[in-house]
Order: structure tokens, then C-alpha cells, then sequence
């Protein structure tokens, strides 16, 4: 159980241009899922925290404008990466919860901007 | 803000010892998470521990949630090379009103044979 998807994997994208990255609870109903952002080596960085037919509360320094979070349904939410710029080449992880502490991960998704 | 402090950063051990990591806190938490993660993969999560003083295995893992509720332990016993990886703590940032969570810094094990 707990299972999280999240599509694609890998992405490579030219500057300029939109991404956007698909994350799905498979198995159960998420109330809340969670955007990381994780540099090699580092730890992982809160982006945004978003709940089911509400606006995405984003953390201090994560431009809301850049990284548009839609969390359509219990099961699905979605990060588009706008006007993608070399600098926002990382490793994006989603999470799930249905509602306790405990957040079960995405495999994540490595974008590339040339 | 809260702090995870997690060590070591790194172990390198033989294949069949065991292995000990620790987080330590700022402040007091009322949930400790253990995760691994593995190279190019999102983290997976081994142990959740909600009870100060908890022992909980899982396996060959056993965490324990410390007695002051400021730090927590992670053993593995009798190592074996897939348990490489990257392990991080995490638990709850207190402003955090859909209980969002803070990492450690990870400790990244590597199991020689």
C-alpha cells in the first residue's frame, strides 16, 4: 500500500519553456501532497504543501508564479515549472498523506534545462 | 527554525556489522520518521515513531524515539550491501498547519563487502 507515482522521470527541456510534472496516489486518497526540491547530496527542501480544491501554500523563496501547483483531485497533483531556466535543473520529489505525519514518495523526477 | 542535526554524515562498515545513526533536535517533537533513499529515487519510509521512549523494529532496523522527544535513533544490524543509501530523520515543522515535515541532513551509508 502507499504507493506513489510520479511521470516522468526524467525530463530534458530547452530554456524558456514549460514543464509540467504529474504526481498520483495510487492506492490511497491524498489529502494533502507535498513538492520537494533536492540538490545532489543535499537534503530535501520544502517547495509547497497543497491540499485538495485549494491554493497551494508555498514556502518562503519558492516563487509561486514559477512552480504553479494544481492539486485537481484527491489522487493527483501537478507542478509546472514556467519559463524553465538552466538554474531550475534539479531533482523534483512529490509526497503524499492522507492526513498524518507519515508522507510516502514519489520516485521523483530529474529535469534538465539546456 | 527547527533543526534536525543527523550523524554522522557518512559511515563506511564491512558487510555483517552493525550501524548506528542519530538526529537530535531544537525542540521537542511529537513524531519522529525514519526514510532511506536510494541513489536517483524518492525516499522510502522504514519507521514512524509517536511515543517518547518507543523502540520500534522493522526487519533488521530498529528506531527508538528518544526520552527527551529531541532526538531519535536508527540501528541496523548485520549489514548487507543493499542497505547503501542515503538514510534521513524527519519530523514536524511545529508552524506547520498541514504537518509538513523537516529532514536531517542525511547519513550516506556505504556497505563494503
Amino acid at each position: 500500500g502507499a504507493v506513489v507515482s510520479q511521470h516522468p522521470s526524467r525530463v530534458i527541456c530547452k530554456s524558456g519553456t514549460s514543464v509540467k510534472i504529474e504526481c498520483r496516489s495510487l492506492d490511497f486518497q491524498a489529502t494533502t501532497m507535498f513538492w520537494y526540491r533536492q540538490f545532489p547530496k543535499k537534503s530535501l527542501m520544502l517547495m509547497a504543501t497543497s491540499n485538495e480544491g485549494s491554493k497551494a501554500t508555498y514556502e518562503q523563496g519558492v516563487e509561486k508564479d514559477k512552480f504553479l501547483i494544481n492539486h485537481a483531485s484527491l489522487t493527483l497533483s501537478t507542478l509546472t515549472v514556467t519559463s524553465a531556466h538552466p538554474e531550475d535543473s534539479s531533482f523534483y520529489i512529490c509526497s503524499a498523506s492522507s492526513g498524518r505525519y507519515e508522507q510516502y514518495f514519489g520516485p521523483g523526477t530529474r529535469l534538465t534545462v539546456t | 527554525g527547527q533543526q534536525l542535526n543527523q550523524s554522522p554524515q557518512s559511515m563506511f562498515i564491512q558487510e555483517g556489522e552493525d550501524v548506528s545513526m542519530n538526529c537530535t533536535s531544537s525542540s521537542i517533537f511529537n513524531t519522529w520518521l525514519w526514510y532511506k533513499q536510494d541513489p536517483g529515487e524518492g525516499p522510502v519510509l522504514l519507521i514512524a515513531l509517536y511515543k517518547a521512549g518507543e523502540l520500534t523494529s522493522n526487519g533488521r532496523l530498529t528506531a527508538q524515539f528518544g526520552i527527551t522527544r529531541k532526538d531519535s535513533f536508527l540501528n541496523i544490524s548485520a549489514s548487507i550491501p543493499s542497505d547503501v543509501g542515503i538514510y534521513f530523520c524527519a519530523g514536524p515543522i511545529s508552524s506547520g498547519s498541514a504537518r509538513q515535515l523537516t529532514f536531517g541532513s542525511g547519513t550516506q551509508l556505504t556497505v563494503l563487502p
